[in-house]
């Protein structure tokens, strides 16, 4: 079955500590984006990539990072320097140009230890 | 202005009744709009989307779209309790970019 799978579901960072959460997907589609979610807020986008080997800055890129290396996989980064890191964390894709709406996976919980 | 916003709620209908969720947008986000539900603890998942104005019936679901006035509206008819969740109104300023409102909390009691 297509969809996309994130891991871990649940991931515990130390203080000072660099984690990656990854993202695979096998739609074949050409956008992937990384959005966050706080409790009872929405959610907000911290990294998107249209094409592989690009991507671009969503509103809240501070303390993360990210890569495109192959269509399939766009791993996050949340770095130390990210001083707020407890959240939810959602991947999605899409295809561009189609009406479609994302496509999300289950979600990675973050939490800071 | 956010580019899309929403009541937070709680909102609360008695099952079997009809339950509206809202949602504007600003000048920013003009193209495509759509509905997620979301329960507790799990990713969104796509109920409707709409494109054009007027209205776009799925089963229990319309949704509903004034360009004019800027916004958006879905109704769930026949409400279950199994329709208790946070629902997000989302619109695309390019087809590859959307943006969420911060989402409707819905309760359908028995």
């Amino acid at each position: 079955d297509g969809g996309i799978t994130q891991s871990p579901k649940y991931l515990f960072r130390k203080e000072g500590q660099n984690v990656t959460l990854s993202c695979e997907q096998n739609l074949n589609h050409d956008a992937m984006y990384w959005y966050r979610q706080d409790p009872g807020q929405g959610l907000r986008l911290i990294y998107y990539s249209q094409i592989v080997n690009d991507f671009q800055k969503g509103d809240i890129a501070e303390g993360y990072s990210v890569s495109r290396e192959k269509k399939e996989s766009f791993p996050l980064t949340v770095t130390s320097a990210q001083k707020n890191p407890t959240a939810f964390y959602l991947c999605a894709s899409s295809s561009p140009g189609a009406n479609y709406g994302y496509t999300f996976g289950s979600g990675t919980r973050l939490t800071v230890v | 202005q956010k580019e899309v916003e929403q009541n937070s709620g709680p909102l609360s209908v008695p099952e079997g009744a009809i339950a509206s969720l809202n949602c504007t947008y600003s000048d920013r986000v003009s193209q495509s709009f759509f509905w997620y539900r979301q329960y507790s603890g799990k990713s969104p998942e796509l109920i409707m989307s709409i494109y054009s104005n007027g209205d776009k019936e799925d089963g229990r679901f319309t949704a509903q779209l004034n360009k004019a006035s800027q916004y958006v509206s879905l109704l769930i008819r026949d409400s279950q309790p199994s329709d208790s969740a946070t629902y997000l109104c989302a619109g695309s300023r390019n087809f590859n970019k959307f943006y969420f409102g911060s989402g409707t909390k819905l309760n359908v009691k028995p």
